[in-house]
């Protein structure tokens, strides 16, 4: 059973450009989460979705970031317009029994680290 | 600030030492989970303890949970060289997600 998968790994970007992130939940998840890290800081939720809907979205910057999670296909992380600023580690996590009252474990990725030159 | 906040340490400990790092957060919670991750890597769910639930173990692992002073601690008995990695918690409160800390860095010297 492949764990969550994430790719790239590595993506570097100048600014300007856009950036997308892919991430296939662990099979028989149907809860996808997304945080971004910056470094030796801790991990910054930014959107929770499940099939189809974005459940809850007030992490994410009101400007140049969108995610889905379609019914078929992995789940993407867009960021459009690169900044500087937006250069981080970005964690997808997935769970089988999502939010509404009890964030159960989750599993995470090995993370896309995006580099804004 | 986010709920989950380890106190900011950097432990450095010797092979078969304990380490034992702890967590602090503001409002009430549903359950407290610890993770772990290595440089480079994602992080590792290590164990997770209820609202209700006083001490969990798991292997090498204690974990406490004092809802009246709203805190955790997470001990590692028996350290060895691969626990080096950082740790972090993350409280779960309802609202969708987790809010994790800033971790802390645990240094295990072979």
């Amino acid at each position: 059973n492949a764990g969550v998968m994430q790719n790239p790994r590595h993506l570097v970007r100048r600014r300007g450009q856009e950036a997308r992130l892919r991430c296939s939940p662990m099979k028989g998840h149907s809860h996808v989460y997304w945080y971004r890290q910056l470094p030796e800081e801790g991990l910054k939720f930014m959107v929770y979705l499940q099939k189809e809907n974005i459940i809850d979205e007030s992490g994410m910057p009101k400007e140049r970031f969108s995610a889905e999670f379609p019914k078929e296909g992995p789940s993407i992380l867009r960021i459009q317009q690169v900044v500087r600023g937006d250069s981080a580690a970005y964690f997808c996590a997935s769970s089988q029994n999502g939010g509404q009252g009890n964030t159960g474990e989750l599993f995470f990725g090995e993370g896309s680290r995006l580099t804004v030159l | 600030s986010q709920q989950g906040e380890e106190d900011p340490q950097a432990l450095s400990i010797q092979e078969g030492e304990n380490a034992t790092m702890n967590c602090s957060y503001k409002t009430s919670i549903n359950n407290l989970q610890w993770y772990r991750q290595n440089s480079g890597r994602g992080l590792v769910h290590l164990i997770l303890i209820r609202s209700n639930e006083r001490e969990k173990h798991s292997g090498r692992l204690r974990v406490t949970l004092d809802t009246s002073k709203k805190s955790s601690s997470l001990l590692i008995t028996a350290s060895r060289a691969a626990d080096t990695a950082s740790y972090f918690c993350a409280t779960a409160r309802g609202n969708n997600r987790l809010a994790f800390g800033k971790g802390n860095q645990v240094v295990v010297i072979p």
